[in-house]
């Protein structure tokens, strides 16, 4: 069985923009979580997507956005790229919603310039 | 906030078992115990979880004390590959998992 797959693995991108990652579960997984890790504040959870709807959220502002297909696939969003916005993002699959087992995937490691 | 106390380091000889712990005296009956580790550039991985009894799988064993206020994790032979971060984790099944700064485990030679 496939793991959790992220894309794209590495971006760069500079302030003002904004960017896209995409997260493709494990097959028959619903739930997607998202998270950011940065060396300062850790890992830090930004939202979870079950069955197309967000079912918990993190303390980020709204320039984060995310959102789930109806084949599970997530991505997520981040509008007006700022420098402190340069981190590794995390996607985890479960099988269920609130599911505390998580499959991670390699992350997508953001730079903003 | 994270609800557990991990020492932030450990080192263990290769071969021999490590013992990492951690501390969550404020955990609530219906919390569970998880463990994750995350290895350089890769995502956390699913190591074990447990409720109040022992736990083991093929990765680690678990102990929990009867008070539950502490647990173990143990990683029976450690090899050079199981240099990581390791998080203690306690949580219901209506929370989200919150990670702490973990222990960073080396293995040595």
């Amino acid at each position: 069985k496939a793991g959790v797959t992220q894309t794209p693995r590495y971006l760069i991108k500079t302030r003002g923009q904004q960017v896209t990652l995409s997260c493709s579960p494990i097959s028959g997984h619903r739930s997607v979580s998202w998270y950011q890790q940065t060396p300062g504040q850790g890992l830090q959870f930004l939202f979870e997507y079950f069955s197309e709807t967000q079912r918990n959220k993190g303390n980020f502002p709204g320039r984060f956005s995310g959102r789930q297909f109806s084949n599970s696939r997530s991505e997520m969003n981040v509008s007006t790229l700022e420098l402190g916005d340069s981190a590794l993002y995390l996607c985890a699959s479960s099988g269920t919603v609130g599911g505390e087992k998580l499959f991670f995937g390699s992350g997508t490691q953001l730079s903003v310039l | 906030d994270a609800k557990t106390t991990q020492p932030p380091s450990m080192d263990c000889a290769e071969g021999r078992a490590a013992n990492l712990p951690c501390n969550h005296s404020t955990i609530s009956g219906n919390e569970y115990v998880y463990w994750y580790r995350q290895i350089h550039s890769q995502g956390p991985q699913y190591i074990i979880h447990g409720l109040k009894n022992n736990e083991t799988n093929e990765m680690a064993s678990l102990i929990i004390t009867e008070d539950r206020k502490s647990s173990t994790l143990i990683l029976p032979h450690a090899t050079l590959r199981d240099t990581a971060v390791y998080y203690c984790i306690v949580l219901s099944g209506a929370q989200k998992l919150v990670f702490g700064q973990g222990t960073r485990l080396t293995i040595n030679p």
